[in-house]
């Protein structure tokens, strides 16, 4: 079946520092995928996405190119702030094009800034 | 342009006794997905209501069970309450070809 792998964290940085959060997948066909975040206490927020191989997704300084060769989906940035602290899940969907679109999620990576 | 919502935001249950929550889609979504995020299992697929109907359902036993709504609000009930159904229960709302926004969620305790 489908899955999806990302790093252990918790990732801690200090401010300013460049983050990458690995994210590799195994999928049927051509799945897309995402990266959602979560803050403390509140439900998940996507972030970006991508929907077809060498795509970027980009939004708020962070970005992940989709790597069909390499099923990959790493999310970087090159400089985070504390408020970037939570928790980033990594995701994706096989299924669009038939109106189903279950998302299957990686573990989610814990990031910690310290100013 | 009102979000996902979910109600209640907690809800504290004893063990055997049933659980309802309840979510309300973006004006214009008619699909819901539930989804259960337990401590140290990662978020898991639970069920896909479209049009009023069940469409799919994860890997969960039948005590977990729900409906649509013609105004495609859902709601999910959970009979026979175990421990183990302590979570964070996300609602997500969709067009039909369009992407996700999830609610807040609810957090579910059972003591």
């Amino acid at each position: 079946g489908n899955s999806v792998t990302q790093m252990e964290g918790p990732v801690t940085l200090s401010e300013e520092a460049f983050l990458t959060i690995n994210c590799t997948y195994t999928a049927t066909g051509y799945p897309s995928l995402f990266w959602y975040v979560q803050y403390p206490g509140e439900g998940l927020q996507l972030l970006l996405k991508a929907t077809k191989a060498d795509d970027k997704g980009s939004n708020k300084g962070f970005e992940a190119t989709y790597r069909k060769e390499t099923t990959s989906f790493h999310l970087e940035k090159g400089s985070v702030q504390v408020s970037d602290s939570a928790v980033y899940f990594c995701a994706l969907s096989d299924a669009l094009n038939t109106g189903f679109q279950k998302l299957v999620f990686g573990t989610g990576t814990r990031l910690l800034v310290s100013p | 342009e009102a979000g996902v919502t979910q109600s209640p935001t907690h809800l504290i249950k004893t063990r055997g006794q049933q659980a309802t929550l309840r979510c309300s889609p973006i004006s214009g979504h008619t699909s819901v997905y539930w989804y259960q995020q337990a401590l140290g299992l990662g978020l898991q697929f639970l069920l896909w209501y479209d049009e009023g109907e069940e469409r799919n359902r994860g890997n969960f036993p039948p005590r977990f069970s729900g409906r649509q709504f013609p105004n495609y609000s859902s709601e999910l009930n959970v009979n026979a309450l175990e421990l183990e159904d302590s979570a964070l229960y996300l609602c997500a709302s969709s067009p039909k070809y369009g992407g996700y926004t999830f609610g807040s969620g609810t957090r579910l305790t059972v003591v």
